[in-house]
Formats: C-alpha cells, sequence, structure tokens
C-alpha cells in the first residue's frame, strides 16, 4: 500500500503570517506530485503539477518544492489571508492516471 | 474551462434503497473517477475508468458499481444502501493516463453529500 502523508493535519495562523506545510511521498515509480485547495461548498482546485526533482512553482503568494529522491513537497504560502482557509491535498502519481492522496492539511486564517 | 457537473449536491435515501450519483464532464477527457471523502481520511478511491464501458476498482469498491456508457458521463451505484455509506462523495476526470499525462491534473465537480438513513 502506497502511502502519502501530510502535516500538520490542522494549522491555525494570524493574517500576513507565513506558513508551510509537508508532504511525504514514495520515492519509487515517481511520475508527479499534485497540490489541490478545497475551499468549503466549492470544488477542490488544482495548484500545481510537479514532475522534476528541484521543480519550484509559484502562483501568486503561494510556491511548491519538490525534492523526488527524499520523497517530500513543501507547500509555502506568504503574508496569508482570510480566504486561503482551505484545506490544501496534496496527491502521488505513480502510474500516469490515478492519485493516491494524503489526508489534508486544514488552514485557517485568522483576520 | 473543463466543467465537471455532479447531479446533486445535497441527497437523503433509506437504508436498502439503490442509489445513483451522476457525474458529467465536458471536455471529452478519457479518465473519470468516483471518490468519497471521510473527516480525517483524506479523498478515497472508490472505482475509475479509463474509457468507456470500461472500468476499474479503486481502494474501497465493496459496496459499489459504476458505469460508463458514454465517454462523459460516468455513474456511481450503491446497490444497497447502508449508513456506513454517508460521505462526501466526489467525481473527478482528467486527460488521459500514461506518463505522457503525468503534467495533468484532476478536474472536480462540487461533491454529493449523501445521508442514509
Amino acid at each position: 500500500i502506497l502511502n502519502v502523508e501530510q502535516s500538520p493535519q490542522s494549522l491555525h495562523v494570524q493574517e500576513g503570517d507565513s506558513t508551510n506545510f509537508t508532504c511525504s511521498f514514495p520515492s519509487s515509480n515517481f511520475y508527479a506530485l499534485h497540490w489541490y485547495r478545497w475551499e468549503t461548498a466549492k470544488s477542490p482546485e488544482a495548484l500545481f503539477v510537479m514532475t522534476l526533482n528541484g521543480d519550484e512553482k509559484k502562483k501568486g503568494r503561494i510556491s511548491a518544492t519538490l525534492n523526488t529522491k527524499e520523497g517530500y513537497s513543501y507547500l509555502y504560502i506568504k503574508g496569508s489571508q482570510p480566504e486561503d482557509s482551505a484545506t490544501y491535498l496534496c496527491a502521488f502519481n505513480n502510474q500516469g492516471g490515478k492519485l493516491i492522496f494524503g489526508q489534508g492539511t486544514e488552514l485557517s486564517v485568522k483576520p | 474551462d473543463v466543467k465537471v457537473t455532479q447531479s446533486s449536491r445535497y441527497l437523503v435515501k433509506r437504508t436498502g434503497e439503490k442509489v445513483f450519483l451522476e457525474c458529467v464532464q465536458d471536455m471529452d477527457h478519457e479518465n473519470m473517477f468516483w471518490y468519497r471523502q471521510d473527516p480525517g481520511l483524506g479523498l478515497r478511491l472508490i472505482y475509475f475508468s479509463y474509457d468507456v464501458k470500461m472500468k476499474e476498482k479503486g481502494d474501497i469498491p465493496e459496496g459499489y458499481s459504476v458505469s460508463r456508457e458514454k465517454k462523459e458521463r460516468f455513474s456511481l451505484i450503491l446497490e444497497s444502501a447502508s449508513t456506513n455509506q454517508t460521505s462526501m462523495y466526489l467525481c473527478a476526470s482528467s486527460l488521459g493516463q500514461g506518463a505522457q499525462y503525468s503534467n495533468q491534473p484532476q478536474h472536480f465537480g462540487d461533491g454529493t453529500r449523501l445521508s442514509i438513513l
């Protein structure tokens, strides 16, 4: 069984704080690592799909890094805002189509 | 933009009923997926399909079946609903399978919150 682990499970920060979460995945047979943001009452939305070791991706105040050799990815949010409150999911792709999801990190940003 | 539409946002059914959850995507995607999401467990794959009339079991297929008669539509069927199938169900689609599609994200519907009484 392939496991994808995310930490922490939940995080409460103040507006303006920068934060980061971790996703750990198996380092063998790597195809891609996905990050999704899931806001309450909405559908999960793709943030990044990373395929190469050392990849760094950025979207506004959110960025992600990838280390496929040691099997981890970090998601960073700079200057958190209340609208960043969501569950952040990572997912590991080792077969080109099917994803294995972590349990998510629930972020709450207080004004 | 890809649109994945699930037929109901909320559904209440009784134990023993046969329940159909419908999902339609409009971007000619090859792959379609059904997940359930429960607190603390993340998204768990129930069934998926890489082509019309093709289906494969995911991690938790027991108590479920699926149907894909047309490329754009993927139905999840609870043959005889039970209370432990109360959950949030998410449908997703993606472009195709194989390494050449590994950089393609999945696109999700809004989810169906199903309660079995």
